[in-house]
């Protein structure tokens, strides 16, 4: 079956530091990539997709890219902020009966940032 | 932005009471899905649902569990017995038709705590 695989965490790192959360993945056929955040005490926000092999996504300085090759969709950030402090899951789409979609998450990884 | 809402933000509930969650999916969407994080652990899949029935449900969305859209906006969940296990955050999401619905979009989420 479907399964995703993320970085343990918590991380924490200082102000402007370099992010990487890694993801892995295992599927069949060819599903979508997503990674959302949930900031405390809020819900599930997506922040970013890739629909297909090599396809990038990015938003808020965050970039991931879908690597069909490693089954990878590492999200990565040059220089994070305090306000990026939150737990971020990284999940796969796949299509279920009909056209309904199911995503497959993996366990979230807490991230702190210092000042 | 169109969002998705739910209410309660926030349940207390005896053990064996009835409880139900509600959401308002975005507008111009037709499938509709619950999924349950239980603290600390990951987002799971309960159920999708579409054209009045349910799609696709996991091994975890069991007797005591039931959706219902009763009317052109609003999709419920309703947990019949609650026990202390069902102590979780519930995220209704919502997602388009067709290639848009290659993007679920979820609520804030309803924490239900048992007692």
């Amino acid at each position: 079956g479907n399964s995703v695989t993320q970085m343990e965490g918590p991380v924490t790192l200082s102000e402007e530091a370099f992010l990487t959360i890694n993801c892995t993945y295992t599927a069949t056929g060819y599903p979508s990539l997503f990674w959302y955040v949930q900031y405390p005490g809020e819900g599930l926000q997506l922040l970013l997709k890739a629909t297909k092999a090599d396809d990038k996504g990015s938003n808020k300085g965050f970039e991931a890219t879908y690597r069909k090759e490693t089954t990878s969709f590492h999200l990565e950030k040059g220089s994070v902020q305090v306000s990026d402090s939150a737990v971020y899951f990284c999940a796969l789409l796949r299509l279920s009966s009909g056209s309904a979609r199911q995503l497959t998450f993996g366990s979230g990884t807490q991230l702190t940032v210092l000042p | 932005e169109p969002e998705v809402t739910q209410t309660p933000s926030h349940q207390v509930t005896q053990m064996g009471q009835e409880v139900i969650l509600r959401c308002v999916p975005i507008s111009n969407h037709l499938y509709f899905y619950w999924y349950r994080q239980i603290l600390g652990q990951k987002v799971e899949f309960l159920v999708s649902f579409y054209n009045n029935e349910i799609s696709e449900k996991s091994e975890i969305f069991d007797d005591q569990f039931s959706v219902e859209r009763p009317d052109g906006s609003n999709f419920t969940l309703k947990i019949r017995s609650t026990k202390l296990e069902d102590s979780a955050m519930y995220f209704c999401a919502s997602s388009a038709p067709g290639a848009g619905g290659n993007t679920i979009y979820f609520g804030e989420g309803s924490w239900l705590t048992v007692v």
